[in-house]
């Protein structure tokens, strides 16, 4: 069974610019959470869909945003980048929806450079 | 307000010996329990969890207790091994509520 997929891997972008990323969850999986990772930080929780409504929201600007799709793949997007936003932007699924005991499987990132 | 802490960014020990990683939370609603495990270049995995019905849960050389009393989780590997050395994340979930993860404990294991 093919792992969760998120590209780009690397990504470099200016200040102001936009991005978006994409995630593709395990096959069967329905719930996608997202996750931004800075130096030193644990793991900041962004947003999780499931079955293409947002469940859950960080304490993230509205800057910030995502979206699902049918096939459950889904994309975050960052709207007028700032040097903060250079993270590593961790992508996860989980079968059943947050709070239901169900661990995520996270894909390996996509590492945003903002410069 | 950190919901979830590790109080200790990194930890060494030597091969063979126990690891004991620990982490604390504030949020005495939080009912599940997960440890992870990342490595360089790499997203993080799952490892073990535990229920917040329970106060221990063993899976080979790895088990995580559970002291809800003093709202402390922590993580036993015995024996540890190289392979071991990672960063490892503590994560606590509310029921039908999102994960909130620690800042992480780096795990160096010396042979």
């Amino acid at each position: 069974k093919a792992g969760v997929t998120q590209t780009p891997r690397y990504l470099i972008k200016t200040r102001g610019q936009q991005v978006t990323l994409s995630c593709s969850p395990i096959s069967g999986h329905r719930s996608v959470s997202w996750y931004q990772q800075t130096p030193g930080q644990g793991l900041q929780f962004l947003f999780e869909y499931f079955s293409e409504t947002q469940r859950n929201k960080g304490n993230f600007p509205g800057r910030f945003s995502g979206r699902q799709f049918s096939n459950s793949r889904s994309e975050m997007n960052v709207s007028t980048l700032e040097l903060g936003d250079s993270a590593l932007y961790l992508c996860a699924s989980s079968l059943e929806p947050g709070g239901s005991h169900s661990p995520l499987h996270f894909g390996n990132g996509t590492r945003l450079t903002v410069t | 307000d950190q919901q979830v802490k590790q109080n200790s960014p990194s930890l060494s020990v030597q091969e063979g010996r126990i690891s004991i990683l620990n982490c604390d939370y504030t949020n005495s609603m939080f009912d599940y329990f997960l440890w992870y495990k990342k490595y360089p270049a790499e997203g993080p995995t799952f490892l073990i969890s535990i229920s917040s019905i329970k106060d221990k849960n063993e899976d080979g050389r790895f088990t995580v207790f559970l002291n809800k009393s003093a709202k402390h989780l922590s993580l036993h590997i015995v024996p540890s091994q190289p392979g071991d050395s990672a960063v490892y994340f503590c994560a606590a979930q509310l029921p039908a509520g999102k994960s909130t993860f620690g800042d992480g404990t780096t795990l160096t294991v010396k042979p």
